[in-house]
């Protein structure tokens, strides 16, 4: 069965990075969009961006631009987003999540970051 | 980008009562709509694609009807598993964007 496996929660501090991982199983990885969602506390849900693990290519909402980067590791059938220069409007929950058609039929558990000092 | 208005932002259904969530769109959005129901601490479940169909695993209860810019979600029969948070998410165009949830509790 498809599973995406988020990495644990994250405390960092102001100006740091974090990156966060999406272990991906029960399906080809390379055969799917891979999406990341930004759910703050209490807020709705914002898209950040996608990668295709075939081939590495990425889109990204513009408001993430220089914020996020996504990567994926073909071999280990891991997806990764980088979020750099953290402040406290980073603080959320992050989702990877599989695309279908045009919209996302598996989600990871989420991973909590929460920026800090 | 597409914005996405949902409405009611939360009520109230009692145990077999019919719930009606409604979704606007900023632009002809083609019935490339997806309705997702989020519990606390968990992540977002497809139930609706396509603005009407039924995603595999999701009880007949839950419908999708809407066309243009104006759609909706039908829950026929409340149960108590439907508590939840309910968002709506357009698939026309990027960025992808999302309505801002309905809270449904039991009444």
């Amino acid at each position: 069965q498809v599973q995406l496996q988020q990495s644990g929660a994250e405390l960092v501090k102001p100006g740091s990075s974090v990156k966060i991982s999406c272990k991906a199983s029960g399906y080809t990885f390379t055969s799917y969009d891979m999406h990341w969602i930004k759910q703050q506390p209490g807020n709705g849900l914002e898209w950040i961006g996608w990668i295709y693990p075939g081939n590495g290519n990425t889109k990204y909402n513009q408001k993430f631009n220089g914020k996020a980067t996504l990567t994926a590791d073909k071999s280990s059938s891991t997806a990764y987003m980088q979020l750099s220069s953290l402040t406290s409007e980073d603080s959320a929950v992050y989702f990877c999540a599989r695309q279908w058609r045009y919209y996302f039929d598996y989600w990871g558990q989420g991973v909590m970051v929460t920026v800090s000092s | 980008d597409i914005q996405m208005t949902q409405s009611p932002a939360s009520l109230s259904a009692s145990l077999g009562e019919t719930v009606t969530i409604q979704c606007q769109a900023s632009e002809d959005i083609y019935s490339g709509l997806a309705w997702y129901q989020q519990k606390p601490g968990k992540s977002p479940q497809l139930l609706i694609y396509g603005a009407s169909s039924l995603q595999d695993g999701v009880p007949s209860r839950f419908s999708g009807s809407g066309s243009g810019t104006q759609y909706s979600l039908k829950i026929s029969s409340m149960q108590t598993e439907d508590e939840g948070v309910y968002f709506c998410q357009q698939g026309l165009k990027y960025p992808r964007t999302f309505g801002g949830g309905t809270k449904l509790e039991l009444k």
